[in-house]
């Protein structure tokens, strides 16, 4: 069984629409949890990182985290065609210190 | 504002070629790691430093070998490639030990056949 259970998609929506990226994730000791951005034949690019459960928002973007349920979220809203990439997510802690451990990544593809 | 450097960009090696996959920060980070990514299946971490002269193993280690000489540089060594080595190489760079600020470069992509 995987760490970090991510759904891989691939996602399309249209313009405008709210978009949901979910990770579920077996480790308890995970402390950070973060979202990259990865666009084709480009590296990760941090996005949002949450510290323990609780929501974070940055403009069009939403992160949440149930350290209960071991369930983490990402919403964007109003996407954009620009928001085409694959999204992964990552966290970190305990043993692991600051190693990450991702998921698979989710395609989003919006479409104009 | 450079970031994370790594090179080369595109590489295509024979079974049993060597190399060296270069990696350099200018942010004085302490903390650097080399990920490969295949496809569906994520990014593996495969060794991480957490200062100069001190590198560890992630979790998928057999086949490179590491070095952290400097502060700044962190090459990835391949002995004898082997085609399960084909993917994507990425570094990266950390400011904390968190691991809530990791920054990647952009990537080198290996073939071996």
């Amino acid at each position: 069984q995987k760490e970090v259970e991510q759904d891989p998609g691939p996602l399309s929506v249209p313009e405008g629409a709210i978009v949901s990226l979910n990770c579920t994730y077996s480790n308890s000791a995970f402390q950070y949890f973060m979202w990259y951005r990865q666009y084709s034949r480009k590296g990760p690019e941090l996005l949002m990182y949450t510290y323990s459960s609780g929501n974070k928002e940055d403009g069009r973007f939403t992160a949440q985290v149930d350290k209960s349920s071991k369930y983490i979220s990402l919403f964007i809203r109003d996407s954009q065609p620009s928001d085409s990439a694959t999204y992964l997510c990552a966290m970190s802690g305990g043993a692991s210190g600051s190693r990450l451990t991702f998921g698979e990544g989710t395609q989003l593809t919006v479409n104009p | 504002n450079a970031g994370v450097t790594q090179t080369p960009k595109f590489r295509i090696l024979k079974i049993g070629q060597s190399m060296t996959l270069q990696c350099t920060q200018d942010m004085n980070h302490n903390y650097m790691y080399w990920y490969r990514q295949d496809p569906g299946m994520g990014l593996k971490l495969i060794y991480y430093s957490v200062g100069a002269g001190i590198t560890d193993k992630g979790e998928v280690p057999n086949g490179y070998n590491v070095s952290r000489s400097t502060t700044e540089d962190f090459p990835l060594r391949l002995e004898l490639a082997a085609p399960s080595q084909t993917s994507v190489y990425f570094c990266a760079s950390s400011l904390t030990a968190a691991g809530n600020t990791i920054y990647f470069g952009e990537g080198s992509w290996l073939t071996v056949v």
